[in-house]
């Protein structure tokens, strides 16, 4: 079945430093890849998202580049800001009607000041 | 925008009860879906809907049923609530329009059962 692998986690950064959070997947078709983000206290929210290969989305200074050759969307950032802390949580769904969400374990990110 | 409503945000309930958690949304979607999450473990799809009265079993249904009486309101029920379904909840919806995949959360209840 589908599945998503993300990094053993937690992360820790200081302010402006840069960020890379690494994400496989395994999937038959071509799914469409997501990173949800989840800050504390609330509920998850859709940070980018990625429908075909070599797309790149982009939110709030966050990148993700679909690479079906690696089986990998890596979500990125040039400098993370303390506000940036929360988990993330990479994941895909096929294309289909009646698709559904697999996710990944998620990863806890602090920043300090 | 849309909207996914979960009746509770926080819920205490004792070992053997009988729980309801409700979700409502508001955009028309046919696709509901269940989802728990636990630390380390990620998000966890428990029972989805892609139509009224049909449904399907995600990936840890046991110890839980739902109920999708109307194309809002999507139901998951523990029939006899156990400690080890201590968690967070999460609903979500979809629509099935094709140029439009999205996915919506509610907030969440966290079911505390003691």
């Amino acid at each position: 079945g589908d599945s998503v692998t993300q990094r053993e986690g937690p992360v820790t950064l200081s302010e402006e430093a840069f960020l890379t959070i690494n994400c496989t997947y395994t999937a038959t078709g071509y799914p469409s890849l997501f990173w949800y983000v989840q800050y504390p206290g609330e509920g998850l929210q859709l940070l980018l998202k990625a429908t075909k290969a070599d797309d790149k989305g982009s939110n709030k200074g966050f990148e993700a580049t679909y690479r079906k050759e690696t089986t990998s969307f890596h979500l990125e950032k040039g400098s993370v800001q303390v506000s940036d802390s929360a988990v993330y949580f990479c994941a895909l769904s096929d294309t289909g009607a009646n698709s559904k969400l697999t996710f990944g374990k998620g990863i806890t990110l602090s920043v300090r000041p | 925008d849309v909207k996914v409503t979960q009746s509770s945000r926080y819920l205490v309930k004792r070992t053997g009860e009988k729980v309801f958690l409700e979700c409502v949304q508001d955009m028309d979607h046919e696709n509901m879906f269940w989802y728990r999450q636990d630390p380390g473990l990620g998000l966890r799809l428990i029972y989805f809907s892609y139509d009224v009265k049909m449904k399907e079993k995600g990936d840890i249904p046991e110890g839980y049923s739902v109920s999708r009486e109307k194309k809002e309101r999507f139901s998951l029920i523990l029939e006899s609530a156990s400690t080890n379904q201590t968690s967070m909840y999460l609903c979500a919806s979809k629509g099935t329009d094709p140029l439009n995949y999205g996915y919506t959360f509610g907030s969440g209840t966290r079911l505390t059962v003691v």
